[in-house]
């Protein structure tokens, strides 16, 4: 069975400092791992996805097979990035199992 | 980006009746669509996978005969909330792939059962 692990709730920073949210999945095959980010009063969109390889916004995540986690950095917080930060594991057929998520609060 | 629009966004209703929540893809065709379920600050739960053409699959729990899923083109999926309860007052959100690996997501729409 596949299950993503968002140990925080809540995440607060102040502005320009960095911030990590981490994720955990435990998957038998081989892992796609993506970040979902839900700014307020908007629908979930994809923030970044581990295939690719890319920074967004600022953010990357790196996917660590050996400690099986995907964890999403920045190193410097800006107040827009305040939002619903979730961790989804993909399979073959496309389906998406979402970590319980992490809301970031970066204060002015 | 590829669009997913669902409709409505907030439905209330009576204990008793149904509710008929639908997702379109605006540019793309959706052969499979993702119906989840989020209950208040809890992540987003899959409820069933429907695939055009085809019956819905359900995941362990979600009782099909009280969520009708209806998959009947490329385009529109619909999820029917039969004989709603207030147990059933949810965020309800749908997802389909572009034929990518990206997923787009509908607005969601929460309904709520007095």
């Amino acid at each position: 069975a596949q299950r993503v692990t968002q140990p925080e709730k809540l995440l607060s920073v102040f502005k320009g400092a960095p911030v990590e949210l981490k994720c955990n999945y435990s998957y038998s095959g081989s892992p796609e791992l993506f970040w979902y980010v839900q700014y307020s009063r908007q629908r979930l969109q994809l923030l970044l996805r581990h295939i690719s390889r890319e920074s967004i916004k600022g953010f990357t995540a790196d996917l660590n097979k050996g400690e099986t986690s995907f964890h999403l950095k920045k190193p410097f917080a800006q107040e827009e990035d305040s939002a619903m930060y979730y961790c989804a594991l993909g399979n073959a057929g496309n389906m998406l199992t979402f970590g319980g998520g992490t809301r970031l609060m970066v204060k002015p | 980006g590829a669009v997913v629009s669902q409709h409505p966004s907030w439905v209330i209703c009576k204990s008793g009746t149904s509710v008929k929540i639908e997702c379109r893809s605006l540019d793309f065709q959706a052969t499979t669509m993702f119906w989840y379920r989020q209950f208040p600050k809890q992540s987003l739960m899959l409820m069933a996978t429907s695939n055009e053409g085809s019956k819905a699959t359900y995941e362990q729990g979600v009782e099909k005969d009280k969520f009708l899923i209806n998959h009947a083109s490329l385009t529109l999926s619909t999820l029917t909330v039969t004989s709603a309860h207030p147990e059933d007052s949810s965020f309800y959100i749908c997802s389909s792939f572009d034929g990518n690996t990206e997923a787009f997501f509908g607005q969601g729409t929460r309904l709520t059962v007095v």
